[in-house]
């Protein structure tokens, strides 16, 4: 148990539906991250939430929706995606108190889109 | 922008060698950088994270060390194992347009045969 719980594991959807991702964090940490992970590329940072306020990323399509009620709790909202959105997504989270200290990760849910 | 290169991309060695994985950034400006390793479709595993500050870290078998200014960090891995077969992820933590995040190269896929 890595601190950071993702939940489901793997996920299956249609191009119409509607799913959302889970990521629960028991560290006390005040920033949490969502990052995808794609065949033969590096992850790719999605969202950042610091405090709970998220920091915008302009190149996330609107199809991806986060969102964070609490420090301890994120959640990734997903609608009408395409084959090409199917991946590795992992979840993060990090204490930043006057510096920067290390990422926990998740163990991911795998999503298939078809 | 920051971008991360991993040399090499893959590598295969027999049991009992000591091993070199090497990191470049394009950023400088850092506030730490911390060195995963991955299973083949699971999550991030940290094994060491460097401050901007230090100039290398140590557990067990594993050496990192961080040179800042010329963009370099470099694993170190003595007497190598079976069960060290996984692909390692190197990742300075860099502010860019999402806020401050870590930023990942594509690995290097390590194979250890006994």
């Amino acid at each position: 148990e890595t601190g950071v719980t993702q939940t489901p594991r793997h996920l299956v959807m249609g191009m119409t539906n509607k799913k959302s991702l889970k990521c629960e964090q028991h560290l006390g940490h005040n920033a949490m991250y969502w990052y995808k992970q794609s065949a033969k590329k590096p992850l790719e940072l999605m969202f950042v939430y610091s405090l709970e306020e998220r920091v915008e990323n302009n190149s996330v399509p609107s199809r991806f929706s986060p969102e964070c009620p609490n420090s301890s709790h994120l959640f990734l909202h997903l609608h009408t995606l395409q084959p090409e959105d199917s991946a590795l997504y992992l979840c993060a989270s990090s204490q930043e108190i006057d510096g920067h200290y290390g990422y926990t990760f998740g163990s991911g849910t795998r999503l298939t889109v078809v | 922008k920051q971008e991360v290169t991993q040399i090499p991309a893959a590598l295969s060695v027999p049991e009992g060698e000591n091993l070199v994985l090497n990191c470049s950034f394009t950023d400088s400006a850092i506030y730490n950088l911390q060195w995963f390793r991955q299973d083949p479709g699971k999550g991030l595993t940290s094994l060491l994270l460097i401050q901007s500050s230090q100039r290398e870290q140590t557990s067990g078998r594993l050496n990192a060390s961080l040179d800042k200014s010329s963009g370099r960090s470099t694993l170190y891995i003595a007497a190598s194992q079976p069960g060290d077969s996984a692909t390692y992820l190197c990742a300075p933590e860099s502010a860019n347009q999402a806020g401050t995040a870590l930023i990942f190269g594509k690995g290097t896929t390590l194979s250890v045969s006994s």
